[in-house]
């Protein structure tokens, strides 16, 4: 069984770096074809796709937010981080990480989300 | 790319039948049989129904049913029921560098 849970702070000021973790279970980043993706949602917004890890730690990212996004894994923990850098007001959102097996083009399983806040 | 287009709300009677639309462009939607859909209970993990436009994962009922006809997918429920009661997503695998575009999301109330 496949699940997902993101972690992190709920509030975070301006400018600041936030720092999400997404741990999973039930397959392994190491396998051939396996991704991690990040997706966000602000109150009363589109969901948005943010990043994309893949098992050969191939990174993709949104490109109206490449230069502020990173994404790494930890495969011995089972954990994929994304980090964003200078966040503003608009950067509120509900943040999803998924599982994804290439070349499929959706995401099979979601972790429930973490709502950021990003206020001073 | 810009968000797909999804009716804010549907609503129907148990029993009934209700479609909601999700509208994208030629570079989406349109170019690729790559439209998915989630489910989504608040709070909840959102759990995908419609995959490659008309695919149902193992264990989502048949009631539920995709199809596309040029820029518009649509997802179909038929003989609703108080538990489909969710909000409901499009997305759209492109080619582009945004890889997925998703829509605003759908609320479905059953009546």
């Amino acid at each position: 069984q496949i699940t997902l849970k993101e972690s992190g702070p709920t509030l975070v000021k301006p400018t600041q770096t936030l720092t999400l973790t997404c741990t999973f279970s039930g397959f392994s980043l190491s396998t051939s074809g396996v991704g991690v993706g990040w997706i966000r949602q602000p109150p009363g917004k589109a969901l948005e796709w943010l990043a994309l890890i893949y098992w050969d730690d191939d990174k993709r990212y949104s490109p109206s937010l490449k230069s502020r996004l990173t994404t790494t894994k930890d495969t011995s923990k089972n954990q994929v981080v994304l980090t964003m850098t200078n966040v503003d007001p608009v950067d509120t959102a509900t943040y999803y990480c998924a599982h994804r097996i290439h070349p499929r083009t959706y995401f099979d399983h979601w972790g429930q989300g973490t709502l950021v806040t990003v206020s001073s | 790319q810009s968000a797909l287009t999804q009716p804010a709300s549907v609503s129907g009677s148990p029993g009934l039948s209700i479609t909601i639309s999700c509208t994208g462009t030629s570079s989406d939607v349109g170019g690729y049989n790559y439209v998915s859909w989630y489910q989504h209970f608040p709070g909840k993990a959102p759990q995908l129904m419609i995959y490659d436009v008309s695919n149902r994962p193992s264990g989502v009922s048949n009631r539920f049913s995709g199809s596309k006809s040029g820029n518009t997918a649509s997802l179909t429920i038929s003989g609703l029921q108080a538990e489909d009661e969710a909000d409901y997503y499009c997305s759209s695998y492109t080619s582009s560098s945004t890889l997925w575009v998703f829509g605003g999301g759908t609320k479905l109330t059953v009546l």
